[in-house]
């Protein structure tokens, strides 16, 4: 396995244009989750799947974003309308949820940063 | 909700020890995690502490203390590598939520 992965890893858009974001998570991992990190700052957590159902949403992602795991594996996240306080690294990570197995340690991929002009 | 601090910046010598502190107020607490992230790389997992005490693997230990609401991640023997910044995160009701991070630098 070669661990999450993410496409792209950048991205220079317009503002009101649209842009798509995909993450190929860790094969056998069933939780899929999506954070925002800008400069200086932690990841914010935006949201995050169980299998393909969405069982999350962060007061963050406003109408104009949309996450998407229609078969449980890979995963996208779009934005609408494009405004440049979206500019901001988008990470993906997820983890094996096993009930009553303690830790979930989430496996990051390295990142796509999109920029708007 | 959660809320959790940790300082800004650190700066230490290369051979030297550096202790990384993280206070945290969380509704119910269910481990807290440390994560290393080099600039433009992804953040990586580095420890997880649910019980309170020090826990050692190897240059690293994270300490826990629950009644205090206090963690410490210490590093030693510093090596220019270890340059990057910490993350303390708690998970929730929601996934983990990380603090704003302490970017170290390791100066020779």
């Amino acid at each position: 396995d070669t661990g999450v992965s993410q496409d792209p890893r950048h991205k220079i858009t317009k503002r009101g244009q649209n842009v798509t974001f995909r993450c190929d998570p860790i094969s056998e991992h069933n939780r899929l989750y999506w954070y925002r990190q800008t400069l200086g700052q932690g990841p914010e957590f935006l949201t995050y799947f169980q299998n393909e159902a969405q069982l999350e949403k962060s007061r963050l992602l406003s109408d104009r974003f949309s996450a998407e795991r229609p078969k449980g594996s890979f995963s996208t996240l779009e934005i609408q309308r494009t405004e440049q306080g979206d500019s901001a690294m988008y990470l993906c990570a997820s983890s094996l949820e096993v009930a009553g197995a303690g830790a979930n340690v989430l496996t990051f991929g390295a990142g796509s940063r999109l920029t708007v002009l | 909700g959660q809320n959790i601090d940790q300082p800004t910046e650190m700066t230490a010598t290369e051979g030297a020890i550096v202790q990384i502190n993280c206070t945290y107020q969380t509704s119910g607490f269910n481990g807290l995690f440390w994560y290393q992230q080099h600039a433009g790389e992804a953040p990586t997992f580095l420890s997880y502490n649910v019980l309170d005490g020090l826990e050692e693997k190897g240059r690293f230990s994270s300490f826990l203390s629950r009644s205090k609401g206090y963690s410490y991640l210490l590093l030693k023997e510093l090596q220019m590598k270890d340059s990057a910044s910490y993350l303390c995160a708690v998970p929730g009701n929601t996934p983990l939520v990380f603090g704003k991070g302490t970017r170290l630098s390791v100066i020779a």
